[in-house]
């Protein structure tokens, strides 16, 4: 399977504190892509980065990839409690994304 | 405000059952997408299509089958219900060149 994996599972953080998770991934990328999932809720892009990119920005998110190591982070700083939902990382392999089992991110006030 | 709709947040089907769920952009996506989300599983593809009456499986397409006769509408349909088809099936639809799925808001289907 190409699906990514996530790291932490479970992650639990104060309002105001950094939460970082990361993702792993198995064969050669186009592109990664971050979701976020609320409660019983589907998915929302977040933020996508190219294969030749290795850090990118939007608002308080900044994601990292390392193509030599088949990994990414997802940074959130300031983080509030709008913020809690789960997060998941896609990674590109042509027209399909293959998504990891997600991490589970709470924001406690 | 585009989006995907689909058609039933909560459904409650019999063993046996044949069960139609739907999905509907007003994008003018091409592709359109099938996945059930289980606990400590993830997002798993169980069909997609990439044009009107194509279709290609997924990872998992045993016990589904799909129909794709108009753009904006990709139906899943459980030929015979069985308990371990109780899931949340999102429904997502993307266009090439552009980054990312668009999200339904998923069925969580029950099967009892």
């Amino acid at each position: 399977s190409q699906q990514g994996e996530e790291d932490p599972q479970a992650l639990s953080i104060q309002e105001g504190e950094n939460a970082t998770m990361n993702c792993s991934y198995k064969t050669s990328i186009n592109n990664l892509q971050w979701y976020r999932q609320n409660s019983g809720r589907g998915l929302v892009h977040l933020i996508l980065i190219r294969s030749n990119e290795r850090e990118k920005h939007s608002g308080r998110l900044r994601v990292t990839l390392d193509t030599s190591k088949k990994s990414s982070s997802l940074l959130i700083t300031a983080s509030r409690a709008a913020d809690t939902a789960s997060y998941f990382c896609a990674t590109n392999t042509g027209n399909q994304f293959y998504f990891g089992t997600g991490t589970s991110l709470t924001v406690i006030p | 405000d585009v989006k995907v709709t689909q058609s039933s947040r909560y459904l409650v089907k019999r063993t046996g059952e044949k069960v139609f769920l739907e999905c509907v952009q007003d994008m003018d996506h091409e592709n359109m997408f099938w996945y059930r989300q289980d606990p400590g599983l993830g997002l798993r593809l169980i069909y997609f299509s990439y044009d009107v009456k194509m279709k290609e499986k997924g990872d998992i397409p045993e016990g589904y089958s799909v129909s794709r006769e108009k753009k904006e509408r990709f139906s899943l349909i459980l030929e015979s219900a069985s308990t371990n088809q109780t899931s949340m099936y999102l429904c997502a639809s993307s266009s090439p060149g552009r980054p990312g799925y668009t999200f339904g808001s998923g069925t969580r289907l029950t099967v009892v």
